[in-house]
Formats: C-alpha cells, sequence, structure tokens
C-alpha cells in the first residue's frame, strides 16, 4: 500500500493569513503514461462529511474558491490556502488514487488563531 | 445534483448482521463506481470497496476483504454495505462515495454504525 504522511497534524492561522499542509507519499504517484498525479485533497468541516478540494494535484473542483490551490509532484504535494476565513476551520485530507487500495494521509486541523 | 442518501443511525450487538444503503440520484447510477470509506471515532478516512453497478464488478481494500460484502441494485440505484458478523471495531461512521475510477466526487451524509455489548 502506498503510505501517505501528512505536516503538520494540527496548525493555527489567523483569519486572512495563509495556511500550507504538507503531504508525502512512500512512493510516487505520478503516472508516466499521462504525466498526471494521481493525488486529490478533501476538507471535512466538523460534523460533515469530507468533500473534494483538489485533484489531478492542483484542479480546484468546480465552485470551490480560488483561495485553495494544490502544488506539488511525485511524491511531495502542498495545499495552500490564502485569506484565511472561518468557515475554513476543518481537517483536511490527501488521498492517493493511483493504485488500489487508495489511501489517505491522517488528516491536519486547521484552527483559528 | 448528484445525491446520496444514506440509511439512518444503527446499534448493534456484537455478532449481529447489518446491512447499509445509500440510494443515489442525479446521475446514471450504472456510470460510476459507489464506493464506502470507513471514519472510526476520532480517525482519519480508510477506502473499504468499490462496486460498479454496471457489471457488478468489485473492488475490495483487502484489509476489509471478507469481513464486509459490496452490493448494489441499479433497479432502485441503490448501494448497499453488508456485514454477517459485526465486531465492536466496526463502529465508526460509514460513507458512501461516487467515483469516475479515480478522486471520491460525492459523499453521502454517513451512517453511524455503533456496536456494543
Amino acid at each position: 500500500d502506498i503510505v501517505m504522511t501528512q505536516s503538520p497534524d494540527s496548525l493555527a492561522v489567523s483569519l486572512g493569513e495563509w495556511a500550507t499542509i504538507n503531504c508525502k507519499s512512500n512512493q510516487s504517484v505520478l503516472y508516466s503514461s499521462n504525466n498526471l498525479n494521481y493525488l486529490a485533497w478533501y476538507r471535512q468541516k466538523p460534523g460533515q462529511p469530507p468533500e473534494v478540494l483538489i485533484y489531478w494535484a492542483s484542479v480546484r473542483e468546480s465552485g470551490v474558491p480560488d483561495r485553495f490551490s494544490g502544488s506539488g509532484s511525485g511524491t511531495d504535494f502542498t495545499l495552500t490556502i490564502n485569506n484565511l476565513q472561518a468557515e475554513d476551520v476543518a481537517v483536511y485530507y490527501c488521498q492517493q488514487y493511483l493504485t488500489t487500495p487508495q489511501t489517505f494521509g491522517q488528516g491536519t486541523r486547521l484552527e483559528i488563531k | 445534483e448528484i445525491q446520496l442518501v444514506q440509511s439512518g443511525a444503527e446499534m448493534k450487538k456484537p455478532g449481529e448482521s447489518l446491512k447499509i444503503s445509500c440510494k443515489a440520484s442525479g446521475y446514471l447510477f450504472t456510470s460510476k463506481w459507489v464506493g464506502w470509506v470507513r471514519q472510526r471515532p476520532g480517525k482519519g478516512l480508510e477506502w473499504m470497496g468499490f462496486i460498479y453497478p454496471r457489471d457488478f464488478d468489485t473492488r475490495y481494500n483487502p484489509s476489509f476483504r471478507g469481513q464486509v460484502t459490496l452490493s448494489a441494485d441499479y433497479s432502485t440505484n441503490t448501494a448497499y454495505l453488508q456485514w454477517n458478523t459485526l465486531q465492536a471495531s466496526d463502529t465508526g461512521v460509514y460513507y458512501c462515495v461516487v467515483s469516475g475510477g479515480h478522486w471520491f466526487e460525492h459523499w453521502g451524509q454517513g451512517t453511524p454504525v455503533t456496536v456494543s455489548s
């Protein structure tokens, strides 16, 4: 199985500032045949199911504000949230879907400072 | 709009059986994979498996193979997750998801399952 490790486990950021969450896989999730990274980011607000924010490592899901951006390739990925809003309080997960079983990072809890 | 409506919370005893459901709408049910994700209390997300309702092709996470059974009924656009023998470690929230074969595009609201004597 591909192991996904996120850092940090939690972080507190002031409103209007930016947050950076990292995700590292123990093997590449870049598929060389199409040069796509099989990596998604999800947000789980308190008491709600997760929802997809980013797929193919950097493509924003329809309706997701452009404050959210994904970057990285191979084994190292980053989710950046600019101009942090109170509604961004949530746990964020990365997921690889290159191989079965699809696996998630352990989650990063984002709070407001 | 794609919607996944799951059955309600369950409280069961160890050794009992259970089948929970996920009714899909807003898309062609036989055109996407339907899967299940477990979230134990205070923990992260674990993919359990997928089923493709058109031909019932089923893929299991090896960690869950033999522990649960995925099924689907395309006459009612409903997917199911079944346990024959529940254990306390099965306690958690179970989400159904829809996927085009890659990321999980849509999520149900979750079905809490509590297994306790």
